[in-house]
């Protein structure tokens, strides 16, 4: 197995709503990864999670709150959203250290907040 | 200044054309990524390179560390080219990558 599973593909959500985006990969990849990446903009880094313990959060606000609960699975709980937090929503994993093995990408969850 | 900069923004060419997208970088790097996105989808890793150059089918990639320069070739192009393709660099001081602002293709059919 060579990817990078992310569900939903698509999500709608109201402002009050609670929802989880989910990654899963089974490469045996010990860093996952959460991007941001708004329309014809390149990704924005949100979180990194080395060895299932958070090791950067790029200032990201509490409304995005991640969880690695294993080493195959990567969470992002989302509550009280806001519209300009629409965005795709992309999971990446790779083995810890740079660049050893490289990065795989999943095919993102689409989130629109109304 | 950005420290990952592609080449051409945007670029248009014809079914066929030879297609050379370039990335500049003023960072020290571990390994570089090119990375394909289609309209609306999510990336797909092309090659990653350290050194040399790579080919994979009609793509090839070549980097040169001395100058940090790399460029991601396409031969013989054609419609189902048409994407954004992004420059990515993985920095050799953490375990973040910097991406380029990527160049839009679109090949004619």
């Amino acid at each position: 197995d060579t990817e990078v599973t992310q569900t939903p593909k698509h999500l709608v959500m109201g402002m009050t709503n609670k929802k989880s985006l989910k990654c899963e990969q089974h490469m045996g990849h010990r860093a996952m990864y959460w991007y941001k990446q708004k329309a014809k903009k390149p990704p924005e880094l949100m979180f990194v999670y080395s060895y299932e313990k958070l090791s950067i959060n790029e200032s990201v606000p509490s409304r995005f709150s991640p969880e690695c609960p294993n080493s195959s699975l990567l969470n992002l709980h989302l509550h009280a959203l806001q519209p300009e937090d629409s965005a795709l929503y992309l999971c990446a994993s790779s083995q810890v250290g740079q660049g050893v093995g490289g990065y795989t990408f999943g095919s993102g969850t689409r989130l629109t907040v109304v | 200044k950005n420290e990952v900069e592609q080449s051409p923004q945007n670029l248009t060419a014809q079914e066929g054309e030879f297609i050379t997208i370039n990335c500049s970088y003023s960072v020290g790097i571990s390994a570089l990524h090119w990375l394909q996105q289609h309209p609306g989808g999510g990336i797909v890793s092309l090659f990653m390179l350290s050194s040399g150059k790579k080919k994979h089918g009609r793509l090839i990639a070549t980097i040169n560390i001395q100058e940090k320069h790399s460029s991601l070739h396409i031969t013989a192009s054609h419609p189902r080219d048409s994407a954004v393709y992004i420059c990515a660099a993985l920095l050799n001081r953490d375990d973040k990558i910097i991406f380029g602002k990527g160049t839009r293709l679109h090949i004619l059919p």
